[in-house]
């Protein structure tokens, strides 16, 4: 139940195209939805995060589209660019909780030029 | 802030032999968490503290992992024997942990290669 399950593990595009990765959860409990982005020898960072109260948030090239009903969300990054590639992961967290972050499997993205 | 701070950055070791890594938080941060990433196993929550006590080491893989936070400002993770199957990239990464402000900031990791 504290799984966070993350779809696909890697995806390729072409520049310009829009990248979508997929995560579903089952502990209704998480009520805090970051996603991180790692580039290759650093730590994951912080993207763009959504609470389940909002169905979506966008920030720049980067929207994330809640389904709580589905237990069910997802990024979308408009006009993909080379320098988008990356890893990417969905987490789940509760905030009243010990906070602990539960981390999808992480989804490899190559953007072609 | 310099951000979370992990040593040393790479590690080869020998099976058999301690080994021990080392992190600062970000000052003021209550939260630390080590996690373990590797290619099968993605990131793997190994144990977390909260005001420098652990709260859940469940993730711990077996006694031969063993996790310290004597101080606010330092945290060890040492692995006494180490095995080749241990050999991943571990990350430190600490959080405010105040309500929403639950970001979590990673440091550079250190890269673990048992031969």
């Amino acid at each position: 139940q504290q799984q966070v399950k993350q779809s696909p593990q890697s995806l390729i595009v072409q520049k310009g195209g829009i990248s979508i990765i997929n995560c579903a959860y089952e502990n209704t409990a998480f009520d805090y939805f970051p996603w991180y982005q790692q580039f290759p020898g650093k730590g994951p960072a912080l993207l763009i995060a959504i609470r389940p109260d909002v169905s979506e948030k966008k920030e720049g090239r980067f929207t994330i589209s809640f389904n709580k009903s589905a237990k069910q969300f997802s990024l979308h990054i408009m006009d993909s660019q080379p320098g988008d590639s990356a890893t990417y992961f969905c987490a789940a967290v509760i905030i009243q909780g010990a906070q602990k972050l539960v981390f999808g499997q992480g989804t490899r993205l190559t953007i072609n030029p | 802030d310099a951000g979370v701070i992990q040593s040393p950055r790479h590690e080869v070791t020998e099976m058999g032999q301690e080994v021990t890594l080392r992190c600062k938080p970000i000052s003021g941060h209550n939260s630390l968490f080590w996690y373990r990433q590797t290619m099968m196993r993605g990131l793997e929550l190994l144990i977390y503290f909260n005001n420098n006590v652990p709260i859940d080491d469940s993730g711990m893989p077996e006694d031969r992992f063993s996790a310290k936070m004597p101080n606010a400002s330092f945290s060890t993770l040492k692995i006494q024997p180490s095995e080749p199957r241990d050999s991943a990239v571990y990350f430190c990464a600490s959080s405010p942990g105040r309500g929403l402000n639950t970001e979590a900031f990673f440091g550079q990791g250190t890269r673990l290669t048992v031969v």
